[in-house]
């Protein structure tokens, strides 16, 4: 148990939908990081949150947005759901300061879009 | 462009056999490189490497850098089915926004 916490565990919805997908980091880390995992895919990162304030940006579509709140924790949000959006979503956390980067996973929510 | 390149893609071995698997990469800034095994679920943290020529070891684990050829490896030794998973090799890169770049991974099969 890494400590990271990811809900809901699994998700099935419709096209043309929109999720939130949530996540708790890991007690005193700082960052959250998002990644979207298809099949027999890589990690593929989306977008990353640090102290409230997004850090860095990855291979995330216009469709989906992001926000880490004051008490740390972070939310997923993907409109318009399309069949292609099928896939496993990791939220990693870590200190996020100087030297301690080190990123800790989450279980990960599942989402099937039919 | 910044880029992480893992061989061999895929390895199948029988228990008790020991493997290598490579990591190598291409980027500005580099400040660390980590490794991850993932089974079913989310990736569990190993490795991570800063030095070179240092190796880090867990068990049957190890594994080391060499920052002039630009890669790691990731040695198994007596594997065991419970070593069959998706190995993943990602370095920090530090410019104005802290990344990490991932490779694709080596999926690892233990036959008994």
């Amino acid at each position: 148990d890494s400590g990271v916490t990811q809900t809901p565990k699994h998700l099935i919805t419709a096209t043309g939908q929109r999720v939130t997908l949530r996540c708790s980091p890991r007690s005193g880390d700082l960052s959250v990081y998002w990644y979207q995992q298809s099949l027999d895919q890589g990690l593929q990162f989306l977008i990353q949150y640090y102290n409230g304030e997004e850090r860095a940006k990855g291979n995330i579509l216009e469709r989906f947005s992001a926000q880490q709140f004051p008490d740390l924790h972070s939310e997923l949000n993907l409109s318009s759901l399309e069949l292609g959006d099928s896939a496993l979503y990791f939220c990693a956390s870590s200190r996020g300061l100087a030297g301690d980067y080190t990123q800790y996973f989450g279980p990960g929510t599942r989402l099937t879009v039919l | 462009e910044d880029k992480v390149v893992q061989s061999p893609l895929s390895l199948v071995v029988h228990e008790g056999d020991t493997v290598t698997l490579n990591c190598s990469y291409e980027v500005t800034n580099f400040r660390s490189l980590l490794w991850y095994k993932q089974e079913k679920k989310a990736p569990t943290f190993l490795f991570m490497l800063t030095s070179s020529g240092i190796e880090k070891k867990s068990g049957r684990l190890s594994s080391i850098l060499d920052k002039k050829e630009l890669f790691s490896i990731l040695n198994i030794t007596a594997t065991q089915t419970g070593d069959s998973a998706i190995y993943l090799c990602a370095v920090e890169v530090l410019d104005s926004n802290y990344q990490l770049i991932w490779g694709a991974g080596t999926k690892l099969i233990i036959k008994p």
